[in-house]
């Protein structure tokens, strides 16, 4: 069974810090993506990353895919109090099947 | 363009009851995926739809639950004899070509 885990869980930080979440299995990802979610919405996708070592940025946020496609990082420069949110990563394990498996979450306060 | 809708937004039935919840996907999106939520996690994979067929069913909890899509777009998630457990919210996306999922806003199921 295929299963992601993400790091830490909850994380409550003051405006203008950085911080670093990570999402980690045991096995290889065809690919890896980066969700954001607000309470009372669904999901919303940030980043699809498919190469190994490929790095993504997205204004103040930075994506990392491992070298060996195992493990990713989302990191955010200069948190506001717009960047609260449960932030996801899934992965689909098997190119071309489109199931993807969601990590437990982490749940980010941004303080004003 | 209109996004994902879902029906009803919120859903309170008693135990043993049966339930059906509508998803609409965005025109044109030949994938659509069901997923569940409960507080605090990640969504959890229940079934994925390539066209009217269900791709990968491999997340249903039991056989209490059912899907459709007959014509290969707004879809129905089935739940008969609905337990306690079942309380979550149930999450639908859809896809064009499998990488980027839209979601939408979920609806709310809560068994008494």
């Amino acid at each position: 069974t295929q299963l992601l885990e993400q790091s830490p869980q909850f994380l409550s930080i003051q405006e203008g810090e950085n911080l670093t979440v990570y999402c980690n299995s045991s096995s290889v990802f065809s690919s890896l993506q980066w969700y954001r979610q607000e309470p009372g919405e669904g999901p919303v996708l940030l980043v699809t990353v498919v190469t190994g070592g490929e790095v993504k940025k997205l204004k103040r946020l930075t994506f990392q895919f491992g070298d060996a496609r195992k493990d990713s990082s989302l990191h955010i420069t200069a948190a506001q109090p717009g960047d609260t949110g449960l932030y996801l990563c899934a992965g689909d394990f098997t190119s071309g099947t489109y199931k993807y498996i969601f990590g437990t979450g982490t749940r980010l306060k941004v303080l004003a | 363009g209109a996004g994902v809708s879902q029906t009803p937004s919120n859903k309170v039935t008693e135990k043993g009851k049966y339930v059906e919840l509508r998803c609409d996907p965005i025109s044109g999106h030949t994938a659509l995926y069901w997923y569940r939520q409960s507080l605090g996690q990640g969504p959890e994979f229940l079934i994925y739809f390539q066209g009217t067929g269900a791709a990968d069913d491999s997340g249903l909890p039991n056989d209490r639950f059912f899907a459709v899509r007959p014509e290969g777009s707004v879809s129905t998630l089935k739940i008969q004899r609905t337990e306690r457990g079942d309380s979550a919210v149930y999450l639908c996306a859809s896809s064009k070509e499998g990488y980027e999922q839209y979601f939408g806003p979920g609806t709310r199921l809560t068994v008494l």
